[in-house]
């Protein structure tokens, strides 16, 4: 089981807006460690999504927006697309652990 | 272009030994921490390891603590992951990853990964 825990799936019809939850602890988000976003398309390496909480890194939507609060975050999706459909992941560091950790991982199926 | 390429990947024995090799370019690679993040088939993503850009510190998962080694030759601009002790665990893609920073380390390039398979 994940440090940070992330629902397994979710799934939307186009159009729709998603919401992915990231929820952790004292010792990673509610430290004030940032948490940061990645989407993994089928087959293919992960890719930057949302860094700092609430940045998104040039040529992402503005349909992906996160936020993040006490020992929680939550990736939003909106007017969602067909491709669209593909795993996410949070991520951030844990001063207990020394560690950078990655959320379970959420598959978002677009209906 | 800015973009990794890793190698190295294969069939290994459990209890062999593998090193990766991380290529890295389009990016002044010496200025940067570095870092290896692994995918076991089917699971989700993995911290491994990480190089700090000012090369001062090194950090490893609990899970390969010992066994792993992580080092960088910025004249070749490559990284790399000396991989020892190998267990049918340690199956996976094995991304190379930039890493940028707020108040923790995020990885803002990701290579296509090269695939450890543990097995006899």
């Amino acid at each position: 089981q994940s440090v940070l825990t992330q629902p397994p799936s979710v799934s939307g019809a186009p159009g729709q807006r998603v919401t992915i939850s990231c929820t952790g602890s004292s010792s990673n988000i509610g430290a004030g460690y940032d948490v940061h976003w990645y989407q993994q398309l089928p087959g293919t390496a992960p890719k930057l999504l949302i860094y700092g909480n609430s940045n998104r890194p040039s040529g992402v939507p503005d349909r992906f927006s996160s936020s993040k609060s006490g020992t929680s975050a939550s990736l939003a999706i909106t007017g969602l697309q067909a491709e669209d459909e593909a795993d996410y992941y949070c991520q951030s560091y844990d001063s207990s652990l020394s560690a950078w950790l990655f959320g379970g991982g959420t598959k978002l199926t677009v209906l | 272009e800015v973009q990794l390429l890793e190698s190295g990947g294969g069939l290994v024995q459990p209890g062999g030994s593998r090193r990766l090799s991380c290529a890295a370019s389009g990016f002044t690679f010496s200025t940067y921490a570095m870092s290896w993040v692994r995918q076991a088939p089917g699971k989700g993503l993995e911290w491994v390891s990480g190089f700090s850009g000012s090369g001062t510190g090194t950090y490893y998962a609990d899970s390969v603590k010992g066994r792993f080694t992580i080092s960088r030759d910025n004249s070749k601009n490559t990284l790399y992951l000396q991989m020892n002790s190998l267990r049918a665990e340690d199956t996976a893609v094995y991304y190379c990853v930039k890493v940028s920073v707020t108040t923790s380390w995020y990885f803002d390039l990701w290579g296509r990964g090269t695939l450890i398979t543990v097995s006899s």
